[in-house]
This record gives structure tokens, C-alpha cells and sequence, in this order.
């Protein structure tokens, strides 16, 4: 199975900071990378996918990038709404899995 | 607006069987470039996929679980069922059922199942 590697495991900002989120496979996989959001007690929320494709809906201060091995979730100016966790998930290849998460917490 | 929709026996005990059902609407899951499925989060920790079914019935399943998974889909009542078998304390996590579409764009909100005697 692909690994994902995450980091940081958990950072601390302040809003309007920028924040960036990195991802790393175990393996080359293309740009079948996805980013999800997740609140306390709430299922996932998808943000990013293809690596880069911002989903309908979601703000533009979320970016993705990468492929291959690397990828990057940026946050430009960090908003009060967007503590979470974020975590990376692959599907470029079964079992789909999923990176270790990062949360983000005020500074 | 698609929508999901988890269900199902929130304690159970070690060596049984855990059961849940996933009832969509707002959509057909007839439709054809989806695959419906399980995914869970142990408290406190991160996510595990545990497996997946076409509307045709075909089935793949994460190796880590697969002797103890059984997906199921009911197409006449538009959902689709998880079994896991020989349950542990270690299988005691929050369950949602997703679409993918490669990635999962639609989920439930979660239910927790607590395995404990």
C-alpha cells in the first residue's frame, strides 16, 4: 500500500498567516492526490483534488500543488473558520489511503 | 443535493458481527462512475478505507480487513451495507459511508461504534 506522510503533525498560526501543509507519497502517483478538511465531530469535507483542482465552492485562499511524490496544501491568509485538521489521501492506486493528518490550532 | 446517511447497531460486542447501513437520496446509487463506501476513524486518530461497492455489486476491499469485510448493496432501497466480523476493541471507531469518485466527494456524518462487552 502507498504510504502518505504528513508535516507537520500539528502547527500553531495566527489569522492571516500563511500556511502551507505538506504531503508525501511513498510513491510516484501521478496527481491522484486529495485534501480534506475535518472540525471536531464532523465528517471530512473535501477542498482540493487532482492535486490542484480547487473544489466548487471552496474559498481560493486553498491551494494545491505537487505530483509525483510531493504535494502542498497552502492556506494564503489564514481565517478563524479554517482551524481544523487537514489530511492528505491518494488514489492512485487500491487500498486508497490516507495521510497521518496535520492540525491546525491558534496560535 | 446528494445526501448520506449511516445507521446501525452503535455497541457491539467482541467476537459479533458489526452492521451498518448507509441509505442515500438525493441521488440513484444506480448511477454509473461512482463506487460507494467505508471508511473509518478510530477516536482520536486518523482514516482507514476500508472498502468499496459498484452498483453492479463488485467489490474490493483494504487487505488489512478483507477476511473480515462484507460489502452489500440494496438497489431497491438505494443504500449499500457494511458487515465486519470477529470484531475487537481495536475496531471501535466513528464509520462513514462516502462516494468516490476517486476521491470522496460526498459523506455521511459518521456514527460511532463502540466495541465493548
Amino acid at each position: 500500500a502507498i504510504q502518505l506522510t504528513q508535516s507537520p503533525s500539528s502547527l500553531s498560526a495566527s489569522v492571516g498567516d500563511r500556511v502551507t501543509i505538506t504531503c508525501r507519497a511513498s510513491q510516484g502517483i501521478s496527481s491522484a492526490l486529495a485534501w480534506y478538511q475535518q472540525k471536531p465531530g464532523k465528517a471530512p469535507k473535501l477542498l482540493i483534488y487532482d492535486a490542484s483542482s480547487l473544489k466548487s465552492g471552496v474559498p481560493s485562499r486553498f491551494s494545491g500543488s505537487g505530483s509525483g511524490t510531493d504535494f502542498t496544501l497552502t492556506i494564503s491568509s489564514l481565517q478563524p473558520e479554517d482551524f481544523a485538521t487537514y489530511y492528505c489521501q491518494q488514489f492512485n492506486s487500491y487500498p486508497h489511503t490516507f495521510g497521518g493528518g496535520t492540525k491546525v490550532e491558534i496560535k | 443535493q446528494l445526501q448520506l446517511q449511516e445507521s446501525g447497531s452503535g455497541l457491539v460486542k467482541p467476537s459479533q458481527t458489526l452492521s451498518l447501513t448507509c441509505a442515500v437520496s438525493g441521488g440513484s446509487i444506480s448511477s454509473g462512475g461512482y463506487s460507494w463506501n467505508w471508511i473509518r476513524q478510530p477516536p482520536g486518530k486518523g482514516l482507514e478505507w476500508i472498502g468499496y461497492i459498484y452498483h453492479s455489486g463488485s467489490t474490493y476491499y483494504n487487505p488489512s480487513l478483507k477476511s473480515r469485510v462484507t460489502i452489500s448493496v440494496d438497489r431497491s432501497k438505494n443504500q449499500f451495507s457494511l458487515k465486519l466480523s470477529s470484531v475487537t476493541a481495536a475496531d471501535t471507531a466513528v464509520y462513514y459511508c462516502a462516494r468516490d469518485q476517486q476521491y470522496f466527494d460526498y459523506w455521511g456524518q459518521g456514527t460511532l461504534v463502540t466495541v465493548s462487552s
